[in-house]
């Protein structure tokens, strides 16, 4: 699975977008882009994922540049709640249960 | 969230104690594993069951011992442990070789080894 690149920490102000970036220059055709979070001492929370097209849920927005090499996590309105640290993952989907392999993450801080 | 529950979740034993964390989905899911993290360092898989059976060990020692007896409950057996086995220990569930194969995990047994 390709390796990835995240910025160790990130401060957002309550009510702002925050953008997190994430570098994934080796991936390959088949791999996907995964993003959790995990709040502090809690098990991570899957937030959403994708290929190659920009997908929006009720949590995030992820955007996926042309070349698949780097990509975003949107949150639209941060609040105090969203402070964690996020994992940008990337992986090949298997049939038989894939696993995920997680980096150091990046550690967002909301601020008021 | 409760669509995976562990169990204790918080566990303080000595080396020479015997005990088990438990894990219970309730999403339908046909794939669980076995996830470790220990304190500043990135969650590690120990262990992947794929329809009950046992598809991947990360080189765990055998100190730690999984069991899956359905699809719905996985077990962490755990014997002669060692300090530096301290860590949250975390369970998930997925559809194995569905549309979608997202984890899903649970809060995670807070272990202690004196």
């Amino acid at each position: 699975d390709a390796k990835t690149t995240q910025p160790p920490s990130m401060d957002c102000a309550e009510g702002r977008a925050a953008n997190l970036p994430c570098n994934h220059s080796t991936i390959s055709g088949n791999e996907y882009v995964y993003w959790y979070r995990q709040i502090h001492s809690q098990g991570p929370q899957y937030i959403i994922h994708g290929l190659k097209n920009n997908e929006t849920n009720e949590m995030a927005s992820l955007i996926i540049t042309e070349d698949r090499k780097s990509s975003t996590l949107i949150l639209p309105h941060a609040t105090l709640r969203d402070t964690a640290v996020y994992y940008c993952i990337v992986r090949v989907r298997k049939n038989q249960g894939g696993k995920l392999i997680f980096g150091q993450g990046t550690e967002l801080s909301v601020k008021p | 969230e409760t669509g995976v529950t562990q169990t204790p979740r918080h566990l303080v034993m000595g080396m020479t104690n015997k005990k088990s964390l438990k894990c219970e989905q309730h999403l339908g899911h046909n794939a669980m594993y076995w996830y470790k993290q220990s304190a500043k360092k990135p969650l590690e898989l120990m262990f992947v069951y794929s329809l009950e059976e046992r598809v991947e060990n990360n080189s765990v020692p055998s100190r730690f011992s999984p069991e899956c007896p359905n699809s719905s409950h996985l077990f962490l057996h755990l014997h002669t442990l060692q300090p530096e086995d301290s860590a949250l220990y975390l369970c998930a569930s997925s559809i194995s070789g569905g549309a979608t194969d997202t984890q899903y995990f649970g809060p995670g047994t807070r272990l202690t080894v004196l």
